[in-house]
Protein backbone atom coordinates (compact mmCIF):
# COMPACT_ATOMS: atom_id res chain seq x y z
CA UNK A 1 0.00 0.00 0.00
CA UNK A 2 0.62 3.47 -0.24
CA UNK A 3 2.14 4.27 -3.75
CA UNK A 4 2.66 7.13 -4.94
CA UNK A 5 3.15 7.69 -9.12
CA UNK A 6 4.25 10.19 -10.55
CA UNK A 7 4.43 10.88 -14.74
CA UNK A 8 6.18 11.53 -16.73
CA UNK A 9 9.35 9.58 -15.33
CA UNK A 10 11.22 11.82 -17.76
CA UNK A 11 11.00 15.01 -20.16
CA UNK A 12 12.83 16.91 -22.34
CA UNK A 13 11.36 20.38 -23.81
CA UNK A 14 12.56 23.48 -25.03
CA UNK A 15 13.10 26.60 -23.14
CA UNK A 16 10.13 28.64 -23.65
CA UNK A 17 7.69 25.90 -23.18
CA UNK A 18 5.44 24.63 -20.33
CA UNK A 19 5.69 21.05 -18.98
CA UNK A 20 2.98 19.42 -16.49
CA UNK A 21 3.79 16.69 -14.07
CA UNK A 22 1.73 14.81 -12.67
CA UNK A 23 1.71 13.40 -8.85
CA UNK A 24 -0.77 10.64 -8.30
CA UNK A 25 -1.94 8.76 -5.16
CA UNK A 26 -3.06 5.08 -5.86
CA UNK A 27 -4.34 3.48 -3.32
CA UNK A 28 -5.10 6.18 -0.73
CA UNK A 29 -6.64 9.53 -0.37
CA UNK A 30 -3.80 12.04 -0.37
CA UNK A 31 -4.72 14.97 1.82
CA UNK A 32 -1.61 16.84 1.41
CA UNK A 33 0.98 16.78 -1.15
CA UNK A 34 4.50 17.72 -1.39
CA UNK A 35 6.95 18.87 -4.27
CA UNK A 36 10.49 18.83 -4.07
CA UNK A 37 13.45 19.86 -6.25
CA UNK A 38 16.74 18.03 -5.90
CA UNK A 39 19.89 19.33 -7.46
CA UNK A 40 22.79 17.21 -9.03
CA UNK A 41 24.68 15.69 -5.43
CA UNK A 42 22.25 17.60 -2.98
CA UNK A 43 19.41 16.96 -0.90
CA UNK A 44 15.53 17.59 -1.74
CA UNK A 45 14.60 21.41 -1.35
CA UNK A 46 10.99 21.83 -0.19
CA UNK A 47 9.28 24.17 -2.72
CA UNK A 48 5.27 23.90 -1.44
CA UNK A 49 3.19 21.94 0.38
CA UNK A 50 -0.43 21.90 -1.11
CA UNK A 51 -3.62 20.50 0.17
CA UNK A 52 -6.85 19.19 -1.31
CA UNK A 53 -9.27 22.20 -2.57
CA UNK A 54 -6.69 25.15 -1.63
CA UNK A 55 -3.99 27.45 -2.70
CA UNK A 56 -0.19 25.81 -2.26
CA UNK A 57 2.12 27.16 0.51
CA UNK A 58 5.37 27.91 -1.13
CA UNK A 59 8.88 27.93 0.30
CA UNK A 60 10.76 31.08 0.52
CA UNK A 61 11.95 31.94 -2.86
CA UNK A 62 9.95 29.54 -4.90
CA UNK A 63 8.35 31.41 -7.47
CA UNK A 64 4.56 30.41 -7.16
CA UNK A 65 3.87 31.93 -10.92
CA UNK A 66 6.99 29.73 -12.54
CA UNK A 67 5.56 26.64 -10.60
CA UNK A 68 2.18 26.03 -10.49
CA UNK A 69 0.90 23.65 -8.22
CA UNK A 70 -3.06 22.62 -8.91
CA UNK A 71 -4.30 19.94 -5.75
CA UNK A 72 -7.60 19.18 -7.48
CA UNK A 73 -8.91 16.14 -5.82
CA UNK A 74 -7.61 13.71 -3.25
CA UNK A 75 -5.20 11.82 -5.21
CA UNK A 76 -3.76 14.30 -7.76
CA UNK A 77 -1.59 17.35 -7.57
CA UNK A 78 0.03 18.85 -10.56
CA UNK A 79 3.24 20.96 -11.30
CA UNK A 80 3.02 23.20 -13.97
CA UNK A 81 7.00 24.91 -14.82
CA UNK A 82 5.49 27.71 -16.79
CA UNK A 83 8.12 28.91 -19.42
CA UNK A 84 11.02 26.67 -18.49
CA UNK A 85 14.17 27.76 -18.72
CA UNK A 86 17.42 25.42 -18.81
CA UNK A 87 18.25 26.49 -15.04
CA UNK A 88 14.83 24.63 -14.13
CA UNK A 89 16.61 21.48 -15.43
CA UNK A 90 16.25 19.25 -12.46
CA UNK A 91 14.71 16.42 -10.28
CA UNK A 92 11.45 16.58 -9.19
CA UNK A 93 10.42 14.67 -6.81
CA UNK A 94 6.31 14.90 -5.16
CA UNK A 95 5.09 13.18 -1.58
CA UNK A 96 1.91 12.56 0.04
CA UNK A 97 0.38 12.19 3.13
CA UNK A 98 -3.17 10.92 4.05
CA UNK A 99 -5.33 10.26 7.21
CA UNK A 100 -6.78 6.73 6.23
CA UNK A 101 -5.40 3.62 5.22
CA UNK A 102 -1.61 5.03 5.93
CA UNK A 103 0.53 6.32 8.70
CA UNK A 104 -0.63 9.48 9.58
CA UNK A 105 1.97 12.21 8.91
CA UNK A 106 4.50 9.92 7.43
CA UNK A 107 4.87 10.98 3.57
CA UNK A 108 4.97 8.54 0.73
CA UNK A 109 7.45 9.09 -2.31
CA UNK A 110 6.85 9.46 -6.31
CA UNK A 111 9.61 7.92 -7.98
CA UNK A 112 10.75 11.53 -9.45
CA UNK A 113 10.79 12.86 -12.81
CA UNK A 114 13.85 14.20 -14.54
CA UNK A 115 12.75 17.09 -16.27
CA UNK A 116 15.78 18.72 -18.90
CA UNK A 117 15.17 21.94 -20.88
CA UNK A 118 17.30 22.55 -23.90
CA UNK B 1 15.67 26.28 12.80
CA UNK B 2 15.38 22.64 12.71
CA UNK B 3 18.28 21.19 10.79
CA UNK B 4 20.07 17.52 10.24
CA UNK B 5 23.50 17.00 9.40
CA UNK B 6 25.31 14.12 8.19
CA UNK B 7 28.73 13.25 7.60
CA UNK B 8 29.78 14.03 4.15
CA UNK B 9 30.26 11.08 1.22
CA UNK B 10 31.07 9.68 -0.86
CA UNK B 11 31.72 6.57 0.86
CA UNK B 12 33.40 3.78 -0.77
CA UNK B 13 33.57 0.32 1.35
CA UNK B 14 34.61 -3.23 -0.04
CA UNK B 15 31.39 -5.84 -0.12
CA UNK B 16 30.88 -7.20 3.45
CA UNK B 17 32.22 -4.06 5.35
CA UNK B 18 30.49 -2.51 8.13
CA UNK B 19 29.11 0.69 7.66
CA UNK B 20 28.31 3.65 9.92
CA UNK B 21 26.88 7.16 8.58
CA UNK B 22 26.74 9.73 11.04
CA UNK B 23 23.95 12.14 11.84
CA UNK B 24 22.83 14.71 14.02
CA UNK B 25 19.82 16.64 14.73
CA UNK B 26 19.22 20.06 15.81
CA UNK B 27 15.28 20.51 16.62
CA UNK B 28 12.96 21.46 19.99
CA UNK B 29 10.29 18.83 21.58
CA UNK B 30 10.69 15.32 20.02
CA UNK B 31 10.86 15.04 16.28
CA UNK B 32 10.73 11.48 14.33
CA UNK B 33 13.75 10.58 13.12
CA UNK B 34 14.45 8.81 9.82
CA UNK B 35 16.15 7.09 6.65
CA UNK B 36 15.36 7.14 3.55
CA UNK B 37 17.38 5.58 0.35
CA UNK B 38 17.57 6.69 -2.63
CA UNK B 39 19.03 4.40 -5.59
CA UNK B 40 20.38 5.54 -8.46
CA UNK B 41 17.46 7.51 -10.84
CA UNK B 42 14.55 6.83 -8.56
CA UNK B 43 13.10 8.33 -5.60
CA UNK B 44 13.36 8.25 -1.75
CA UNK B 45 12.35 5.56 -0.15
CA UNK B 46 11.97 5.12 3.65
CA UNK B 47 14.49 2.64 5.21
CA UNK B 48 13.92 2.99 8.86
CA UNK B 49 12.24 5.17 11.59
CA UNK B 50 12.28 6.49 15.22
CA UNK B 51 9.79 7.94 16.97
CA UNK B 52 11.30 8.31 20.47
CA UNK B 53 13.94 8.30 22.70
CA UNK B 54 16.31 4.99 22.76
CA UNK B 55 13.94 3.52 19.94
CA UNK B 56 16.12 1.50 17.25
CA UNK B 57 14.86 1.26 13.95
CA UNK B 58 15.91 -1.80 11.39
CA UNK B 59 15.08 -2.99 8.38
CA UNK B 60 16.98 -4.78 5.71
CA UNK B 61 19.90 -5.31 7.92
CA UNK B 62 20.13 -1.49 8.73
CA UNK B 63 19.99 0.08 12.13
CA UNK B 64 19.40 3.27 13.86
CA UNK B 65 19.37 4.31 17.95
CA UNK B 66 17.29 7.41 18.55
CA UNK B 67 19.87 8.80 21.37
CA UNK B 68 18.45 11.93 22.57
CA UNK B 69 21.36 12.64 25.06
CA UNK B 70 23.78 13.22 21.45
CA UNK B 71 20.91 14.37 19.22
CA UNK B 72 22.14 11.54 16.41
CA UNK B 73 20.45 8.55 14.72
CA UNK B 74 23.55 7.03 13.46
CA UNK B 75 23.05 4.47 10.30
CA UNK B 76 24.83 1.08 10.54
CA UNK B 77 25.26 -2.20 8.82
CA UNK B 78 27.51 -4.90 9.63
CA UNK B 79 27.56 -6.41 6.26
CA UNK B 80 27.53 -4.13 3.19
CA UNK B 81 26.76 -5.40 -0.36
CA UNK B 82 27.21 -3.93 -3.82
CA UNK B 83 23.38 -3.72 -4.16
CA UNK B 84 23.49 -1.03 -0.79
CA UNK B 85 24.93 1.64 -3.13
CA UNK B 86 22.87 4.60 -3.29
CA UNK B 87 22.27 7.62 -1.47
CA UNK B 88 20.97 7.50 2.16
CA UNK B 89 19.32 10.72 3.65
CA UNK B 90 18.68 11.52 7.27
CA UNK B 91 15.62 13.54 8.18
CA UNK B 92 13.45 14.74 11.07
CA UNK B 93 9.71 15.15 11.47
CA UNK B 94 8.78 17.65 14.20
CA UNK B 95 6.68 16.43 16.66
CA UNK B 96 3.51 17.84 17.11
CA UNK B 97 -0.66 17.37 15.52
CA UNK B 98 -0.67 18.31 12.06
CA UNK B 99 3.44 18.32 11.80
CA UNK B 100 4.30 16.58 8.39
CA UNK B 101 6.90 18.88 6.85
CA UNK B 102 10.50 16.83 6.76
CA UNK B 103 13.70 18.36 7.10
CA UNK B 104 16.37 16.40 5.40
CA UNK B 105 20.41 15.73 5.56
CA UNK B 106 22.37 16.60 2.42
CA UNK B 107 22.57 13.07 1.99
CA UNK B 108 25.90 10.34 1.74
CA UNK B 109 26.61 8.77 -1.47
CA UNK B 110 27.62 4.66 -0.79
CA UNK B 111 29.57 3.11 -3.14
CA UNK B 112 30.11 -0.58 -2.42
CA UNK B 113 32.87 -2.80 -4.49
CA UNK B 114 33.08 -6.32 -4.88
Amino acid sequence: GAVVSQHPSWVICKSGTSVKIECRSLDFQATTMFWYRQFPKQSLMLMATSNEGSKATYEQGVEKDKFLINHASLTLSTLTVTSAHPEDSSFYICSATGLAGVTTYEQYFGPGTRLTVT
Amino acid sequence: GDSVTQMEGPVTLSEEACLTINCTYTATGYPSLFWYVQYPGEGLQLLLKATKADDKGSNKGFEATYRKETTSFHLEKGSVQVSDSAVYFCALRRSGAGSYQLTFGKGTKLSVIP
